[in-house]
């Protein structure tokens, strides 16, 4: 099964506090863990992504969480802006001969109250 | 501005017409992937290129769909005998490495 399940669909934090996004795989031999913003009427941005050899990363105020034994992970957005308002996806992917097709999850809009 | 480009932004066309739309990737890229965006759902594979060759075709991409990269830079996806379904935003990405994948603006297709 490819899919990748995200949640929660929808989020509301206020200015400066953390917003967290969580996502489950099925597929065992995914090994490559994206998430991309996206603004109404653009293309989607990557912004991190993480491998299962890790459990973390961080990158400025944005962090994945990876737990591979449950087959999820999260994407944490500290000290949370205005300007981070948009909607956030999760994909995941995995060796297909020299091809990397990316399964995304559902995505969650994020609101961020000034 | 260096990243991928897509052409038309915007397409309105009628029911049974046949559309065409261009993907630009960003240059040393020699990765080319398609995807189809409906409302409020993320992104879904339809096809991707290895330099000019089409490597990998979802089902979604049904026989009214075809793609081609001719010289191994440019895209260009042809939906023929368009249908009210084929409503959507066509994302195009490129990519150098096999993980990282760069997002086009997308264009969104209209059918009336």
């Amino acid at each position: 099964q490819q899919q990748v399940k995200q949640s929660p669909q929808s989020l509301i934090v206020q200015k400066g506090g953390i917003s967290i996004i969580n996502c489950a795989y099925e597929n065992t031999a995914f090994d490559y863990f994206p998430w991309y913003q996206q603004f109404p009427g653009k293309g989607p941005a990557l912004l991190i992504a993480i491998r299962p050899d890790v459990s973390e990363k961080k990158e400025g105020r944005f962090t994945i969480s990876f737990n591979k034994s449950a087959k999820q992970f999260s994407l944490h957005i500290m000290d949370s802006q205005p300007g981070d308002s948009a909607t956030y996806f999760c994909a995941a992917s995995g060796s297909s001969g020299s091809a990397r097709q990316l399964t995304f999850g559902s995505g969650t809009q994020l609101t961020v109250l000034p | 501005d260096t990243g991928v480009s897509q052409n038309p932004r915007h397409k309105i066309t009628k029911r049974g017409q046949n559309v065409t739309f261009r993907c630009d990737p960003i240059s040393e890229h020699n990765r080319l992937y398609w995807y189809r965006q409906t409302l409020g759902q993320g992104p879904e594979f339809l096809t991707y290129f290895q330099n000019e060759a089409q490597l990998e075709k979802s089902r979604l991409l049904s026989d009214r769909f075809s793609a081609e990269r001719p010289k191994g830079s440019f895209s260009t996806l042809e939906i023929q005998r368009t249908e009210q379904g084929d409503s959507a935003m066509y994302l195009c990405a490129s990519s150098f490495s096999v993980d990282e994948q760069y997002f086009g603006p997308g264009t969104r297709l209209t059918v009336t």
